[in-house]
């Protein structure tokens, strides 16, 4: 079953604050993704991360691999009204039985307002 | 993005009926994936595909089978649908390894009355 914790469930925040999420995991994950959902659309790639520590940056996003291997976390600087949407984030473990499949979080709903 | 696209887009069946949801995509991936999202559980894996004729179960496989006999087409079927089936579906494709980034096609909403 799902393993992942991830928070807050959602956010309401004026245009130009910060935004962070994380999620937890109970196991080790060799790679943490960051996916945005629009609505009505499919999830689209943010950010992967592969090694521990990992810091990536994509424009105003920015997320972090945990140093513990079981959390990431994904921060988006000056928010604007385009980046209202649920973020998941998803995880790999390295386990063989798993190879090749995702786990998701439930999601961060992000509301903007002006 | 690889050119998925998902058909049909919305769907409302009775219980009882069959179903088959197809996934198309014209990227030459090798894997394909069919999820369902669920308010609360984020994402979850019903099976995937490794290659023409390799399938394999997901975390919530009951109720569900699929089929590739090509590369680019990805079906899920529910023999028998019931209303906790009830979600959106969404295909997802990665090029050659399971730990490839896997792009998603844009769902489809399907009711079960």
């Amino acid at each position: 079953g799902q393993q992942l914790n991830q928070s807050p469930q959602s956010m309401f925040i004026q245009e130009g604050e910060d935004v962070s999420m994380n999620c937890t995991s109970s196991s080790i994950f060799n790679t943490w993704l960051w996916y945005k959902q629009d609505p009505g659309e499919g999830p689209v790639l943010l950010i992967a991360l592969y090694k521990a520590g990992e810091l990536t940056s994509n424009g105003r996003l920015t997320a972090q691999f945990g140093i513990t291997r079981k959390d990431s976390f994904l921060n988006i600087s000056a928010s604007i009204p385009s980046d209202v949407g649920i973020y998941f984030c998803a995880g790999r473990t390295p386990a063989t039985d798993s190879w090749g499949k995702l786990q998701f979080g439930a999601g961060t709903q992000v509301v903007v307002t002006p | 993005d690889a050119g998925i696209t998902q058909s049909p887009r919305h769907k409302v069946t009775e219980t009882g009926t069959p179903v088959t949801l197809r996934c198309h995509q014209t990227e030459n991936h090798r894997y394909m994936y069919w999820y369902r999202q669920d308010p609360g559980h984020g994402l979850r894996l019903i099976h995937y595909s490794y290659g023409v004729k390799d399938t394999d179960k997901g975390e919530v496989s009951d109720g569900y089978s699929v089929s590739r006999s090509k590369t680019e087409d990805f079906l899920l079927t529910l023999e028998s649908a019931t209303s906790s089936q009830t979600s959106v579906y969404f295909c997802a494709t990665s090029r050659d390894s399971g730990a490839d980034t896997q792009y998603f096609g844009p769902g489809t909403r399907l009711t079960v009355l």
